[in-house]
């Protein structure tokens, strides 16, 4: 079992829609949670990180952790054809400043 | 968020030649630098980690004579990919450390190499 799983799609949905991506992990000292965009051929992108359980929103962005199912969420409200890319979650301990990245989710808005 | 480049963003070698990847961290001193490689539609994959001005630890499976890392000052690290092959081609990103966040990682714009 690797330490954090993400499905790789590709999840396409129509534009506007609520798009739900999520990843677990099976690491309990795991702390930070982050998310990253990456679009084709570009690094990776910070999009949101929290710190142990809770909710976190931006703007269309909500991040949730669920610590107690070691469960992360992102969702993405009104998605746009500008939010297609690659999600990354990435998670660290509090002892570590190395993060553990899923293997990312691609995600198609359409038109 | 911290300003990185990476140079060249694309390059094309041949077989048993050797390319170097710069990467610079440009509003900010990277006491250390992190070294990634991501496969297509793969997760990124730690390499090393380097600190300026000392040798580089490398990640379990990843060859320290191959993947040569040197991080000379605070706001450049290059990667040199020695006798490449076409196994060799992925996305190489450099992320740097040391902004002063502890939660915040950041990624420079990423080399793809390709090996014919």
């Amino acid at each position: 079992q690797k330490e954090v799983e993400q499905d790789p799609g590709p999840l396409s949905v129509p534009e506007g829609a609520i798009v739900s991506l999520n990843c677990t992990y099976s690491n309990s000292a795991f702390q930070y949670f982050m998310w990253y965009r990456q679009y084709s051929r570009k690094g990776p992108e910070l999009l949101m990180y929290t710190y142990s359980s809770g909710n976190k929103e931006d703007g269309r962005f909500t991040a949730q952790v669920d610590k107690s199912s070691k469960y992360i969420s992102l969702f993405i409200r009104d998605s746009q054809p500008s939010d297609s890319a690659t999600y990354l979650c990435a998670m660290r301990s509090g002892g570590s400043y190395i993060p553990t990245f899923g293997r990312g989710t691609s995600l198609i808005v359409h038109p | 968020g911290a300003v990185v480049s990476q140079h060249p963003s694309w390059v094309i070698c041949k077989s048993g030649t050797s390319v170097k990847i710069e990467c610079r961290s440009l509003d900010f001193q990277a006491t250390t630098m992190f070294w990634y490689r991501q496969f297509p539609k793969q997760s990124l994959m730690l390499m090393a980690t380097s600190n300026e001005g000392s040798k580089a630890t490398y990640e379990q499976g990843v060859e320290k004579d191959k993947f040569l890392i040197n991080h000379a000052s605070l706001t450049l690290s290059t990667l040199t990919v020695t006798s490449a092959h076409p196994e060799d081609s992925s996305f190489y990103i450099c992320s740097p450390g040391g902004t002063g966040k502890t939660y915040e990682q950041y990624f420079g714009p990423g080399t793809r190499l390709t090996v014919t």
